[in-house]
């Protein structure tokens, strides 16, 4: 059984550049949720998707975009990127939206901008 | 605005010794909490939940909640330098989204 797998690790992005962060969940699972974490900061929620459509949304504005696709897989598009946005980002998939035996997350991605 | 306060360190404890970690929350009808052990630069990893009021054990971790005080704490007994980590304290907001502190920093002293 394969875990959850994110992609790339790193990039680095200019500001205003549009980015794509790409999340596989693991087998079986149908929930994506996707977490933000800044320097020196916990993990603060961006949304979730459950069966291709949105199921919820944190406090992040409309350039933070997302997808999930047939299999579940799913991506995090952020567009005119700023210096703010250089943070860890985190995707975690559940069996449900429901994440009362906590999550597995991915290794996440590291972007920067610059 | 629902919170999660955790102390950010760093807590410095002796090898051997019993780390204690605490958390706060502010919603009072947060049911589930969860503690996480994240390294530096690798995403958080799930060490223990805890729903009920008082103890849970699970090896050298035990999560203690008290609701009605609005706190979880998480001791490690026997610390290892290998403990060193940033430890995040979570609840689940709704039924689907976590809020988490901003952890607190963990140095196990060889």
């Amino acid at each position: 059984e394969t875990g959850v797998t994110q992609s790339p690790t790193h990039l680095i992005k200019t500001r205003g550049q549009q980015v794509t962060l790409r999340c596989s969940s693991q087998s079986g699972h149908n929930t994506v949720s996707w977490y933000q974490q800044a320097l020196g900061q916990g993990p603060q929620f961006i949304f979730q998707y459950y069966r291709e459509e949105e199921n919820g949304r944190g406090n992040f504005p409309p350039r933070f975009s997302g997808l999930q696709f047939p299999n579940y897989s799913s991506e995090l598009n952020v567009n005119a990127l700023e210096l703010d946005d250089s943070a860890l980002y985190l995707c975690a998939s559940s069996l449900e939206p429901g994440a009362n035996y906590g999550y597995t997350f991915g290794s996440g991605t590291r972007l920067t901008v610059v | 605005q629902k919170e999660v306060e955790q102390n950010s360190g760093p807590l410095s404890v002796p090898e051997g010794a019993i780390a204690s970690l605490n958390c706060t929350y502010s919603d009072r009808v947060s049911q589930s909490f969860f503690w996480y052990r994240q390294y530096s630069g690798k995403s958080p990893e799930l060490i223990m939940s805890i729903y009920s009021n008082g103890d849970k054990e699970d090896g050298r971790f035990t999560a203690q909640l008290n609701k009605a005080s609005q706190y979880v704490s998480l001791l490690i007994r026997d610390s290892q330098p290998s403990d060193s980590a940033t430890y995040l304290c979570a609840e689940i907001s709704g039924t689907y989204k976590y809020i988490f502190g901003t952890g607190t920093r963990l140095k196990v002293l060889a």
